[in-house]
């Protein structure tokens, strides 16, 4: 298995653009996580996915937000419209019910806004 | 709400010191505990994971322990290599499914 797939890798746009972040999670694992992080906060959670029905989007930042898992396979977390604040790597994460196996983690997308 | 916490924030060691990292954590409802390695400017790699009914883990240099009574796991790293400088990410997951992370250790191993 090639791992959990993101991209892009590296994601630079204007204030006010939409931004689509794209992943693809392991085959067979049923639980999909995105997380955002940055030096000031660390790692945080933004929603959690469990066989394609959102779980928990309470550390959603806001409206801006929002995320879909039309899939199995697949998962994209979408800003309209982006923020300067906003500018974070944001990684995306699968694992098996219960996390029985940990986590898998994506390398990231990095994102800036101009 | 759950808290974890790492400590030290950072740590510069001579090569081939072992060296032990430390990760608190505030939920006695642990389901298990993954040991993650960040480089810079890359995503996480899953070192170890220890279900709660573990109380270690080891891969090579590496030994992780759980004690759920005191809420704290430990990383021992042994023979430490200049290799081994990254970031070292603990992080607990409660019968919820979610990861909460600690702030890292940023580990430098000087040749």
């Amino acid at each position: 298995d090639a791992g959990v797939i993101q991209s892009p890798r590296h994601e630079v746009t204007e204030m006010g653009q939409e931004v689509t972040l794209r992943c693809k999670p392991i085959s067979g694992h049923n639980s999909l996580f995105w997380y955002r992080q940055t030096m000031m906060r660390g790692l945080e959670l933004l929603i959690y996915f469990n066989n394609n029905v959102p779980i928990d989007d309470s550390g959603m930042p806001e409206d801006r937000f929002s995320a879909k898992m039309p899939n199995a396979s697949f998962s994209t977390l979408k800003i309209q419209p982006s923020e300067p604040r906003d500018s974070a790597v944001y990684f995306c994460a699968s694992s098996l019910e219960q996390a029985l196996g940990g986590y898998t983690f994506g390398s990231g997308t990095r994102l800036t806004v101009v | 709400k759950q808290e974890v916490t790492q400590i030290p924030a950072a740590l510069s060691v001579p090569e081939g010191e072992n060296l032990v990292l430390n990760c608190s954590f505030t939920d006695s409802a642990i389901y298990n505990l993954q040991w993650f390695r960040q480089d810079p400017g890359k995503g996480l790699t899953s070192l170890l994971l220890i279900q709660s009914s573990q109380r270690e883990q080891t891969s090579g240099r590496l030994n992780a322990s759980l004690d759920k009574s005191s809420g704290r796991s430990t990383l021992y790293i042994a023979a430490s290599q200049p290799g081994d400088s990254a970031t070292y990410l603990c992080a607990e997951n409660n019968a919820g499914n979610m990861l909460t992370f600690g702030g890292g250790t940023r580990l430098m191993v000087k040749p």
